[in-house]
């Protein structure tokens, strides 16, 4: 299986900044590489999909880049609602696998 | 609008058995993919199994292949997973996942609210 790991674990950052979080891939993935968001309480929400795409009604401050083994997920300017736990995904075969994920907190 | 009514889960002793349904409306269901994955406690997310649009292709992970099985109805518009010789390492939060596509290449597009399995005597 593919592994993916995402780095940090975990941030803070306070409101404006730009956040940068790492995912990298144990074997080339091409651009197969898809982000979520994850709130408290709630269900993952597709953010990112095929490395650069922004899914329809996700405010354009984020982005995602990348491609072989090495992905970017940025947040331009952070804003309070963005505190969230983030996950990557290839989707590159069977199993897709998910990153351990990283926790976005606001100072 | 995409809306995802998953239902089944509960508390199962070791050795038991579940049947998750997941009904979908908003979207034409014949068209998509369908997959479950979980969340255990620790946080890690784990695609569980797949479908294709037609039923067709099925896929499951390593860690639950030969106990549990997908299936799908599109004159219903409902997924199942029917899980067997369910394991205290099972216990999760399920999610009911529409594809963006109809089938393999997974991007999880739309998510059910959740269903909790726990596995425990």
């Amino acid at each position: 299986d593919i592994q993916m790991t995402q780095s940090p674990s975990s941030l803070s950052a306070s409101v404006g900044d730009r956040v940068t979080i790492t995912c990298r891939a144990s074997q080339t993935i091409g651009n197969h590489l898809n982000w979520y968001q994850q709130k408290p309480g709630k269900a993952p929400n597709l953010l990112i999909y095929v490395a650069s795409n922004l899914q329809s009604g996700v405010p354009s401050r984020f982005s995602g880049s990348g491609s072989g083994t090495d992905f970017t997920l940025t947040i331009s300017s952070l804003q309070p609602e963005d505190s969230a736990t983030y996950y990557c995904q290839h989707r590159s075969g069977t199993p897709p696998t998910f990153g351990q994920g990283t926790k976005v907190e606001i100072k | 609008e995409v809306f995802l009514l998953e239902s089944g889960g509960s508390l199962v002793q070791p050795g038991g058995s579940l049947r998750l349904s997941c009904e979908a409306s908003g979207f034409t269901f014949s068209n998509f993919a369908m997959s479950w994955v979980r969340q255990g406690p620790e946080k890690r997310l784990e695609w569980v199994s797949g479908i294709s649009n037609s039923g067709y292709s099925k896929y499951y992970a390593d860690s639950v292949r030969g106990r549990f099985t997908i299936s799908r109805d599109n004159s219903r518009n409902t997924v199942f997973l029917q899980m067997n010789s369910l394991r205290d390492e099972d216990t999760a939060v399920y999610y009911c996942v529409k594809e963006m596509g109809a089938h393999g290449e997974p991007v999880f597009e739309y998510w059910g609210q959740g269903n909790l399995v726990t596995v425990s005597s």
